[in-house]
């Protein structure tokens, strides 16, 4: 039963344009959402989150965005740049919960 | 200050044999967790310990346990090693036993293949 789903395994964006990352959820009792990084070898890397009382959060070039009616958050970077290349996770905990549960990933490739 | 610390960085067992895998979270972390990523998915919660009990057990066989220490470091400890054990076995820190609002950081991982 996978609750979080990155349906796209991977994404090849230019340098400079904007790379959308999406992911689908299916439990409605979750209610905090976070995008990590992972470069290979290292641990996953936080890099947003986000609340359910919120539609939108901001930071430098990364912005997510939720859209709870439909069970979707998007993670926006913008300008790509070479360093962005990594596998990206978005992961759902519920309210309460330090469980977090990850989707697949998708692995981003940024083309100079 | 160091982030979280995981040792050993990788490793190989024999089917059957046993592993002992550490953690040290962030200074000033009670919460840890533990996190087992297969290649190709994402990382799969297994046990979270917070204040050193036991507040959350993923759906993994009791061949897996785990303690934190009085100092909140943690152990996970599996026994009678399957080839389906071989994985990136992830620590993540955090202040509080919540996700909700609190930010997570993970480790670097432990790899270990089983053969």
């Amino acid at each position: 039963d996978q609750q979080v789903k990155q349906n796209s395994p991977s994404l090849s964006v230019q340098e400079g344009r904007i790379s959308i990352l999406n992911c689908d959820y299916t439990n409605s009792m979750f209610d905090y959402f976070l995008w990590y990084k992972k470069y290979p070898a290292e641990g996953p890397t936080f890099l947003i989150s986000i609340s359910s009382i919120k539609d939108k959060n901001e930071d430098g070039r990364f912005t997510v965005f939720l859209n709870k009616s439909a069970k979707h958050l998007s993670l926006h970077i913008v300008p790509s740049q070479p360093g962005d290349s990594a596998v990206y996770f978005c992961a759902a905990s519920a309210e309460g919960a330090q469980k977090l549960v990850f989707g697949q990933g998708t692995r981003l490739t940024i083309n100079p | 200050d160091a982030g979280v610390t995981q040792s050993p960085t990788h490793l190989i067992k024999t089917r059957g044999q046993h592993v002992t895998l550490r953690c040290s979270p962030i200074s000033g972390h009670k919460s840890v967790s533990w996190y087992q990523q297969v290649l190709g998915q994402g990382p799969q919660f297994i046990f979270q310990y917070y204040e050193k009990e036991e507040r959350g057990r993923g759906n993994f066989p009791d061949r897996f346990s785990a303690r934190q220490f009085p100092n909140y470091s943690s152990e996970l400890n599996v026994n009678a090693l399957l080839l389906g054990d071989s994985a990136l076995y992830l620590c993540a820190s955090s202040l509080i036993g919540q996700a909700v609002g609190n930010t997570i950081y993970f480790g670097e991982g432990s790899w270990l293949t089983v053969v």
